[in-house]
């Protein structure tokens, strides 16, 4: 089973500043790896998937970068809707699915 | 406006069972390979089932293999998941997803708000 690790646990900042989230993997997962956004009360919703692509009506401040082991999201400049936790995903071996613990992005 | 809509959850005592249920909107299922993830509040997202366009093909996460079961009614346009054996650890929010190949591969792209399942005596 691959193991998903993100980083940090929690990261604290200020609207404006930019946000760099990390997910690794136990192995290689090529770059079939999905982001996901969750708010409290609502269901996950696809941000990128294939590492890099950004899904649909995703906003241009999201990208996502990496490949076999290592993956970062990144939010350019955060909006005040930024908050939230952020789940990574393997779609390279299946099953079972694998997510992240989840990075929480809060208000500082 | 393509949306998935889960009912069925409820509170129940250890050892009953439950079926959930997902019924789809706005797109057939019928096209997509669809899952079952869970959440227990305040954790993170596990991965319970995945069943093919035909139901010729299942998997499930290793804890709950044996006591669910996922399963689909195409012409119904709805999802199913028959939870069987229940404990304590089962209770969470259940999500139901619908996969679609995105580019170079598949992801759950359109999610339900989920429904609760609380197993408690």
């Amino acid at each position: 089973e691959i193991v998903l690790t993100q980083s940090p646990a929690t990261l604290s900042l200020s609207p404006g500043e930019r946000a760099t989230l990390s997910c690794r993997a136990s192995q290689s997962v090529s770059r079939y790896l999905a982001w996901y956004q969750q708010k409290p009360g609502q269901a996950p919703r696809l941000l990128i998937y294939d590492a890099s692509t950004r899904a649909t009506g995703i906003p241009a401040r999201f990208s996502g970068s990496g490949s076999g082991t290592d993956f970062t999201l990144t939010i350019s400049s955060l909006e005040h809707d930024d908050f939230a936790v952020y789940y990574c995903l393997q779609r390279y071996i299946w099953p079972p699915g694998t997510f992240g613990p989840g990075t929480k992005v809060d208000l500082k | 406006e393509e949306q998935l809509v889960e009912s069925g959850g409820g509170l129940l005592q250890p050892g009953g069972s439950l079926r959930l249920s997902c019924a789809a909107s706005g797109f057939s299922i019928s096209n997509h390979w669809m899952h079952w993830v869970r959440q227990v509040p305040g954790k993170g997202l596990m991965w319970v089932a995945r069943i093919n366009t035909d139901l010729s093909t299942t998997n499930y996460a290793d804890s709950v293999k044996g006591r669910f079961t996922i399963s689909r009614d195409n012409a119904r346009n709805t999802l199913y998941l028959q939870m069987d054996s229940l404990g304590a650890e089962d209770t969470a929010v259940y999500y139901c997803a619908r996969e679609r190949h995105l580019l170079q591969h598949d992801y759950m792209d359109v999610w339900g708000k989920g429904t609760t399942v609380i197993v408690s005596s």
